[in-house]
């Protein structure tokens, strides 16, 4: 088992440039997750999914996109990308029931100039 | 207010025991978790407690659950150099579902020899 994947683990954008990150999870979950984690401010949740074809917003969604085409893939995409959005992001899933453990992924890094 | 809240740092010599304490907010949360995230890596689930459970033991780490008070500690026993990382405490809002695991902003624990 692979666990959560993401790629890429890093990345450059300009302002304005647009990018899709890739999260890919073998474990038959059925939600996922997309945060951010900046320094001082711990993890927020931008979206989610309860299951393909379904996302949702979480505290932080604005200038992110999302999709969940399959179950075992969730992708965050940045139409046109700000410093502000220069951080860590984390993909996470999870069981649908039980304890709702989440599993990390190892986070992309993305820098905006 | 709606925040987790953790102590940002905390230091403590090798052999010594560590208590990283943690105050939420939602006296329905089902589950409390300890995440542990180590540099450059994603979040890793170290234990959670059942909200009905006053303590949970696992090897070197004791989890303390006061409800009354909404307070969750983690105590590591015979902290370890390779102990050193950031601790984060969550609550699991509404049962868990949706993405409603609500974080910290971690403590960081340095473990000096």
């Amino acid at each position: 088992n692979a666990g959560v994947t993401q790629t890429p683990k890093f990345r450059v954008l300009k302002t304005g440039q647009s990018m899709t990150l890739l999260c890919a999870q073998d474990m038959n979950h059925e939600y996922m997750y997309w945060y951010r984690q900046d320094p001082g401010m711990g993890l927020r949740l931008i979206h989610y999914s309860v299951g393909e074809g379904t996302t949702a917003k979480g505290e932080v969604p604005d200038g992110y996109n999302v999709s969940r085409l399959k179950k075992q893939n969730f992708l965050l995409g940045l139409e046109s990308a700000a410093p502000s959005q220069t951080s860590v992001y984390f993909c996470a899933s999870s069981y649908l029931r039980g304890s709702f453990e989440q599993f990390f992924g190892p986070g992309t890094r993305l820098t905006v100039l | 207010g709606e925040d987790v809240e953790q102590s940002l740092f905390l230091s403590v010599r090798e052999g010594d025991s560590s208590v990283i304490n943690c105050t939420y907010t939602d006296s329905s949360s089902t589950y409390l978790y300890w995440y542990k995230q180590e540099p450059g890596a994603g979040l890793q689930l170290l234990t959670y407690i059942f909200s009905n459970m006053d303590m949970k033991q696992d090897q070197r780490l004791t989890v303390l659950l006061n409800k009354k008070d909404k307070h969750l500690s983690l105590r590591i026993a015979d902290t370890q150099t390779g102990d050193s990382a950031i601790y984060f405490c969550a609550e699991s809002r509404y049962g868990g579902s949706q993405g409603n695991l609500i974080f910290g902003k971690g403590t960081k624990l340095s473990v000096k020899p």
